[in-house]
């Protein structure tokens, strides 16, 4: 699986949008782009993934790059309660990966008043 | 939230003895894994099922044995724990309707081994 490079760490204020960017250069054609977040000590949680078209849901947008080299996680209007390290993580579909993903060290997004 | 229980949640072992840590889903999932989470670390996979009886080794595995009898659950068994197996440990599962593995994560088991 193709290695992603994140910031270290981020602000961002409360009401304004988030914009969380992501390097992940040697991905190749069959990889999607996933974004998990971590809030404190709970368990990861999806948040949304994409191939190559930008995806949008209920909790996040994501956008990738025409030459799929790099992506953004946007939160459009962040609250405190989006504190968390978010991860972007690259991995295969289908055949023999099963959905393993690697996590490395994410950002961590701090949300002030 | 998907229906995952980790059990225990909390547990203090002492070192050489074994434990078994149980991860249970009601969501009919065909996949699930075990990963652990260290300071410095990140998420590591430990073991991944790809159905009953369907196991296979992830990135850290040396040390850890895991079984799954029956799709609702997914078991990791440390067979003599050792200190450097203090972590916090998390199950997950997926279901992929397509060719992607969004993953659902249970709130965690927190070991200490002494």
């Amino acid at each position: 699986d193709a290695k992603t490079t994140q910031p270290p760490s981020m602000d961002c204020a409360e009401g304004r949008a988030a914009n969380l960017p992501c390097n992940h250069s040697t991905i190749s054609g069959n990889e999607y782009v996933y974004w998990y977040r971590q809030i404190h000590s709970q368990g990861p949680q999806y948040i949304i993934h994409g191939l190559k078209n930008n995806e949008t849901n209920e909790m996040a947008s994501l956008i990738i790059t025409e030459d799929r080299k790099s992506s953004t996680l946007i939160l459009p209007h962040a609250t405190l309660r989006d504190t968390a390290v978010y991860y972007c993580i690259v991995s295969g579909a289908g055949g023999t990966s099963y959905g393993k993903l690697t996590f490395g060290q994410g950002t961590i997004l701090t949300v002030h008043p | 939230d998907a229906g995952i229980t980790q059990s225990p949640r909390h547990k203090v072992t002492e070192t050489g003895t074994p434990v078994t840590l149980r991860c249970h889903q009601t969501e009919n999932h065909r996949y699930m894994y075990w990963y652990r989470q260290d300071p410095g670390h990140g998420l590591r996979l430990i073991h991944y099922s790809y159905g009953v009886k369907d196991t296979d080794k992830g990135e850290v595995s040396d040390g850890y044995s895991v079984s799954r009898s029956k799709t609702e659950d997914f078991l990791l068994t440390l067979e003599s724990a050792t200190s450097s197996q203090t972590s916090v440990y998390f199950c997950a599962i997926s279901d992929p309707p397509g060719r992607t593995y969004e993953q659902y994560f249970g709130p965690g088991t927190r070991l200490t081994v002494t």
